[in-house]
């Protein structure tokens, strides 16, 4: 079955730190670009990070442009999302997303049940 | 960034309705569109990539159209199970954005 599986997610006060990862299986993971798109409660979805097939092409929102750095281990099917510097307007429900493509830019067509990551004091 | 404008943002129709929702983007991206459909707490379902082909296991009720600035999501003969919220998204240029969504209620 391919499937993809976020953890890391939980509860951080403002100015700290967090790591989201994201398990791959079902497919060849280095094939494919990957996403991490989030959904603030109740508000549509965001596009947060984008990274291709090595690594090669790497690109983030420009809210997130600084403090979050997308990374894949090929040899571990694995994602990462490092978040730096977390916000309160960070808290939302983080997926991860497999691109059609291999260079990304393309559709995410398997999306992971998402992580819930809540930026409080 | 390219910015993408669905309308209408909700909807209210019966089972048998066919159902239009159109996405307009802020400069013309070919055909470089996608849509989505989110059921209530679930994760999004990629519906249609390229503006017009289904994704694999997509009912043929659903079909999407357009090129350039204008694209239009069409589902034929509405069903229980299409209730939800719809996205349109743009990969014509990064950073990738998504419309504000379409609330689907039957």
């Amino acid at each position: 079955e391919v499937q993809l599986v976020e953890s890391g997610g939980g509860l951080v006060q403002p100015g700290r730190s967090l790591r989201l990862s994201c398990e791959a299986s079902g497919f060849t993971f280095d094939d494919h670009a990957i996403h991490w798109v989030r959904q603030a409660p109740g508000k549509g979805l965001e596009w947060v990070s984008g990274i291709s097939w090595n690594s090669g092409i790497i690109d983030y929102a420009d809210s997130v442009m600084g403090r979050f750095t997308i990374s894949r281990d090929n040899a571990k099917n694995s994602l990462y999302l490092q978040m730096n510097s977390l916000r309160t307007e960070d808290t939302a429900l983080y997926y991860c997303a497999k691109d059609r493509a291999a260079a990304g830019g393309g559709a995410f067509d398997i999306w992971g049940q998402g992580t819930m990551v809540t930026v409080s004091s | 960034d390219i910015q993408m404008t669905q309308s209408p943002s909700s909807l209210s129709a019966s089972v048998g309705d066919t159902v239009i929702i159109s996405c307009q983007a802020s400069q013309d991206m070919s055909d470089y569109l996608n849509w989505y459909h989110q059921k209530p707490g679930r994760a999004p379902k990629l519906l249609i990539f390229d503006a017009s082909k289904l994704n694999t296991g997509v009912p043929s009720r659903f079909h999407g159209s357009g090129s350039g600035t204008g694209f239009t999501l069409t589902i034929s003969s509405l069903q229980p199970e299409d209730l939800g919220t719809y996205y349109c998204q743009q990969y014509d240029s990064l950073p990738l954005t998504f419309g504000g969504g379409t609330k689907v209620e039957i």
